[in-house]
């Protein structure tokens, strides 16, 4: 059974400082891995996905980095502002066995931006 | 943003009631799927649908149906609600599943349902 480890918990930084979120996981038959961020009583937004047969994505100041061999994802976060605190999800797509994927999550990271 | 609307947002029912969620979608994506999100465990798969009438099981299963009669709602129901079914519910849809490894999924806003 895949299981997806978030580490820390809870992140406080403060603003225009660089920060990485770390994602680990237990089972290297992935076909993506995927970042989604949710705001406090909202949905999730996907952020990036990255193919099982790529290393890394990048949107504006998001970069994320996939070493499947490892079992390890990470996040890197640039020039952080307050706009960027949320909560920060993994999640590993494996086959559900039906022509469909099934994600599985992390329990995330809760990052604070203090400006 | 995707077009994903769910009802009711908020619920709250006592023990032993029969619940229904819906969720429907207007970008006639073939996949969608329900989670469930609690404190401690994050978001976990209930049950998910590959097309109209066909739907699988998740992760958490127990004590949940669901049913897909049209492409755009996907219906979740408690049959008879227990409190350790009170959570945050998720409907997510995407478009290609395995056929098209950078699909991702997309989600709704979430139902709060309260179990009394």
């Amino acid at each position: 059974k895949q299981e997806v480890t978030q580490i820390p918990a809870a992140l406080s930084v403060p603003e225009g400082e660089n920060l990485v979120l770390n994602c680990s996981f237990t089972d290297s038959a992935i076909y993506n891995l995927q970042w989604f961020r949710q705001d406090p009583g909202k949905g999730l937004t996907s952020l990036l996905l990255i193919q099982s047969s790529q290393r890394e994505q990048t949107s504006g100041r998001l970069n994320a980095s996939l070493d499947k061999s490892s079992g390890r994802s990470t996040l890197y976060i640039a020039a952080s502002q307050p706009g960027d605190s949320a909560t920060y999800l993994c999640a590993v797509a494996g086959d559900s066995g039906a022509g469909s994927y099934q994600l599985t999550f992390g329990k995330g990271t809760k990052l604070s931006v203090i400006p | 943003d995707a077009g994903i609307t769910q009802s009711p947002r908020h619920k709250v029912t006592e023990t032993g009631t029969p619940v229904t969620l819906r969720c429907h979608q207007t970008e006639n994506h073939r996949y969608m799927y329900w989670y469930r999100q609690d404190p401690g465990h994050g978001l976990r798969l209930i049950h998910y649908s590959y097309g109209v009438k066909d739907t699988d099981k998740g992760e958490v299963s127990d004590g949940y149906s669901v049913s897909r009669s049209k492409t755009e709602d996907f219906l979740l129901t408690l049959e008879s609600a227990t409190s350790s079914q009170t959570s945050v519910y998720f409907c997510a849809i995407s478009e290609r599943g395995l056929a098209g490894y950078t699909d991702t999924q997309y989600f709704g806003p979430g139902t709060r349902l309260t179990v009394l």
